[in-house]
């Protein structure tokens, strides 16, 4: 059983766009949603993280949502960029787990 | 040093060999993970350290797969008689806290690929 899916495998967007990846998981159970960043041959990065209490959070050109009675979240780029070019991963987490579960990543390519 | 290191980077092995790898926290660190990463799939929880208490075993796929830690150091994973489908790329983070704390980011390497043939 699959808790958390990314049901887009890739995305294009033209810089200056907005780029908007979505998440989608099963467990009611977790809290806590993190957005990791992969560029090639590299280990993902930490991106932006949102608690259950929250239903959004900010930083910089990256936004996250969470609609917790649809259990979706998305992840907004704002204007993407070119270096954003990445596969990008959703994950979530209960409170008081040390795993994070992960979904399977949405290519974005930001086109020049 | 700055980041998560693991070795080897690259890994080409025959099935039915042993293989080790290794991963180096970022010093101070007291939670490590191994997540692997098979072609088109997501991360794949493995097993959880966290200073002196018993591992989480739970995500080990056979018992082929094993996994110990120094201290609050390094780790290596070995992989049994290895298969075909144990290719992927293992990953190891670090973190000072559990997911949803302050801190409890997780900080990865660059992964060790390895491929079965």
């Amino acid at each position: 059983d699959q808790q958390v899916k990314q049901n887009s495998p890739s995305l294009s967007v033209q810089e200056g766009r907005i780029s908007i990846l979505n998440c989608d998981y099963t467990n009611s159970m977790f809290d806590y949603f993190l957005w990791y960043k992969k560029y090639p041959a590299e280990g993902p990065t930490f991106l932006i993280s949102i608690s259950s209490i929250k239903d959004k959070n900010e930083d910089g050109r990256f936004t996250v949502f969470l609609n917790k009675s649809a259990k979706h979240l998305s992840l907004h780029i704002v204007p993407s960029q070119p270096g954003d070019s990445a596969v990008y991963f959703c994950a979530g987490t209960q409170g008081g787990s040390e795993k994070l579960v992960f979904g399977k990543g949405t290519k974005l390519t930001v086109n020049p | 040093g700055a980041g998560v290191s693991q070795s080897p980077s690259n890994k080409v092995t025959e099935k039915g060999k042993d293989v080790e790898l290794r991963c180096d926290p970022i010093s101070g660190h007291t939670a490590l993970y191994w997540y692997r990463q098979r072609l088109g799939q997501g991360l794949e929880f493995l097993i959880y350290f966290q200073g002196n208490s018993a591992p989480d075993k739970s995500g080990l796929p056979s018992d082929r797969f094993s996994a110990e830690r120094t201290g609050e150091s390094v780790s290596t994973l070995t992989i049994q008689r290895t298969q075909q489908e144990d290719s992927a790329v293992y990953l190891c983070a670090s973190s000072l806290q559990r997911p949803g704390l302050t801190g409890g980011e997780l900080f990865f390497g660059e992964g060790s690929r390895l491929t079965v043939l």
